[in-house]
């Protein structure tokens, strides 16, 4: 079946460890998203790729980085360096709005809570 | 910076009501517009969508509809049913593919 694979689906890591959480996709789709979400602060964007090899960051791109070496792929790694990483991340994936005919619907995966211990 | 705001933040109402959910966005240029349903600790499925030139979407009780002039969507929900409930999110998209939310509406649907 098509659709997007997030895994793990829990993890826990200890402070000062750098976590990477994977994304997998076989919708053909060019463009991937991770997001973070949080509480009471809805969805927030960390990262997207409109295609292979090039990404760029969204509103809070800090203490995290990514990948986009396949178009299958889009792993995010949360680094020591993210001061609060305990979340739940989702990832996603859409053609770009900007083709021709298409409407820019987004699809998502099952997520992945990550726990600081 | 686009914003969306969706009201009311929680709702509760007993099984077979009809229901209306708000979404109201900052943006004019609007591209579309995503409603979607989240179950607790689970990921976002897409519900309906609906494009800047079309007013509005139907898929079975649920109708949505988009008013670019006022910068409102609203999602009709039928007949409520206990399976239901959820926390329903909209998004908007104007930019090159990148979607604002809204902090959404969790819906309780009793029996």
């Amino acid at each position: 079946d098509g659709g997007i694979t997030q895994s793990p689906k829990y993890l826990f890591r200890k402070e000062g460890q750098n976590v990477t959480l994977s994304c997998e996709q076989n919708l053909n789709h060019d463009a991937m998203y991770w997001y973070r979400q949080d509480p009471g602060q809805g969805l927030r964007l960390i990262y997207y790729s409109q295609i292979v090899n090039d990404f760029q960051k969204g509103d809070i791109a800090e203490g995290y980085s990514v990948s986009r070496e396949k178009k299958e792929s889009f792993p995010l790694t949360v680094t020591s360096a993210q001061k609060n990483p305990t979340a739940f991340y989702l990832c996603a994936s859409s053609i770009p709005s900007g083709v021709l005919l298409n409407t820019g619907e987004l699809f998502f995966g099952e997520g992945s809570r990550l726990t600081v211990l | 910076k686009q914003e969306v705001t969706q009201i009311p933040a929680a709702l509760s109402v007993p099984e077979g009501e009809n229901l209306v959910l708000n979404c109201s966005f900052t943006d004019s240029a609007i591209y579309n517009l995503q409603w979607f349903r989240q179950d607790p600790g689970k990921g976002l499925t897409s519900l309906l969508l609906i494009q800047s030139s079309q007013r509005e979407q139907t898929s079975g009780r649920l109708n949505a509809s988009l008013d670019k002039s006022s910068g409102r969507s609203t999602l009709y929900i039928a007949a409520s049913q206990p399976g239901d409930s959820a926390t329903y999110l909209c998004a908007e998209t104007s930019g090159y593919s990148t979607l604002t939310f809204g902090k959404g509406t969790m819906l309780l649907v009793s029996p």
